[in-house]
């Protein structure tokens, strides 16, 4: 079974479009994230989020939002698709809050804005 | 704030050895971690240090932790095709109540036949 798993894999719009990628984790985790990578394979984290508290990366558009309807999703709304936001779109997911945990992965969503 | 670096191309002949390189700022971080992306896939944990180690070998890879230099580096011996990937350092970043993981720029891993 896959632990972190992401919805669609695949993505393609036009601009101004509004779209959501959804995101299931059946690892029991707590705190979930978001990061992005860019077309040269740069990797930021987007938001992190345990039942308790939203991070928001700062530099991260208000057209992007995070909503949680149980523990085990953290779905990505996305609104006003631009062009700049091509990219892959990784979901994750740890334990707690500590840092004995690794973060596990999603498969990405590739997002492709016309 | 937190910074990673690495350099983004490596090139060695199959059969040699691989070391990648990785700086960061952040002195508190306890776990930093290497993860491996394939071609068109997603990113695949391949080894963690504690930060109060020096080195964890797990078969070919060896990683090695200078901490007072801020210094990481993944060596993988006897490379492989199949190691060719993009290896990216992480750290662990807290804000606030949650935490994440700053990755560096990548390192593009290429092996020559």
């Amino acid at each position: 079974d896959t632990a972190v798993s992401q919805t669609p894999k695949y993505l393609v719009t036009q601009m101004g479009n509004d779209k959501s990628i959804k995101c299931e984790q059946n690892l029991g985790h707590d705190t979930m994230y978001w990061y992005k990578q860019d077309s040269k394979k740069f990797l930021k984290i987007m938001f992190s989020y345990n039942n308790k508290e939203l991070i928001i990366n700062e530099t991260v558009p208000n057209r992007f939002s995070p909503k949680s309807p149980d523990k085990a999703h953290l779905n990505l709304h996305i609104n006003s698709l631009e062009l700049g936001d091509s990219a892959v779109y990784f979901c994750a997911s740890r334990f707690g809050q500590g840092t004995l945990e690794t973060q596990y992965f999603g498969p990405g969503t590739r997002l492709l804005v016309l | 704030g937190e910074d990673v670096e690495q350099s983004l191309f490596l090139s060695v002949r199959e059969g040699d050895s691989s070391v990648i390189n990785c700086t960061y700022t952040d002195s508190s971080s306890t776990y930093l971690y290497w993860y491996k992306q394939e071609p068109g896939a997603g990113l695949q944990l391949l080894t963690y240090i504690f930060s109060n180690m020096d080195m964890k070998q797990d078969q070919r890879l060896t990683v090695l932790l200078n901490k007072k230099d801020k210094h990481l580096s993944l060596r993988i011996a006897d490379t492989q095709t199949g190691d060719s990937a993009i290896y990216f350092c992480a750290e662990i970043f807290s804000g606030g109540g949650a935490d994440g993981l700053t990755f560096g720029k990548g390192t593009h891993l290429i092996i020559q036949p």
